[in-house]
């Protein structure tokens, strides 16, 4: 079956603007979790949704957003863009049976954000 | 508060070799899972494996072997016989098992497999 798919891959920005990216999840998933990779932070978690909402959110600023559809698929919106916004953006979807933690995350290719 | 350490940030051996990734956690909770997930030059992280915390069983898969420590906290990989496809970064990854799937991770091992 179709693995999770972001759109786009890549993106150039510049600062303060703003920016949305999409994730579509495994057919059938409904959970999908979004990651920030940068070479200084490492991976980091930005928050969760499930059916539609949000269950779980990291320690990022208001300027990052996001919200599921019906039909699983998400998007994250960062608003007035900062250099340091500049990272892989990874979504990760998983089955989300009603005990999470017992199936793993399957995660897309990533859309890699450049602001300047 | 939860964390994950990968004291290794580079490891690089010869093909053929095997090699031990290591992976030291902390966490309050009783419960919990444990990951690794190898991410390759295209971006996306692969899942390995899972262990759960009450299972201290170790596995092997082909040439993959984990060894997980309840008593050390620690959740290591081997690779037997590496090849130059093993190169990548590997993750370790920490996340509860209840209520959201919140991972995490270790700031990774980049392992580079010289022909």
């Amino acid at each position: 079956k179709a693995g999770v798919t972001q759109t786009p891959r890549y993106l150039i920005k510049t600062r303060g603007q703003q920016v949305t990216l999409s994730c579509s999840p495994i057919s059938g998933h409904r959970s999908v979790s979004w990651y920030q990779q940068t070479p200084g932070q490492g991976l980091q978690f930005l928050f969760e949704y499930f059916s539609e909402t949000q269950r779980n959110k990291g320690n990022f600023p208001g300027r990052f957003s996001g919200r599921q559809f019906s039909n699983s698929r998400s998007e994250m919106n960062v608003s007035t863009l900062e250099l340091g916004d500049s990272a892989l953006y990874l979504c990760a979807s998983s089955g989300g049976l009603q005990v999470p933690g017992l199936a793993e995350a399957f995660f897309g290719q990533g859309t890699r954000l450049t602001v300047v | 508060a939860q964390k994950v350490t990968q004291a290794q940030t580079e490891i690089s051996v010869v093909e053929k070799e095997d090699v031990t990734l290591d992976c030291v956690y902390e966490t309050r909770d009783t419960t919990y899972y444990l990951f690794w997930y190898k991410q390759p030059p295209s971006g996306e992280l692969v899942f390995l494996i899972r262990r759960n915390s009450f299972d201290e069983q170790n596995e092997i898969s082909g040439r993959y072997s984990w060894n997980f420590q309840k008593s050390t906290s620690s959740f290591n990989f081997t690779i037997t016989a590496s090849q130059v496809v093993d190169s990548a970064v590997y993750f370790c990854a920490l996340s509860p098992t209840s209520g959201t799937y919140k991972y995490i991770f270790g700031t990774g091992t980049r392992l580079k497999v010289l022909a």
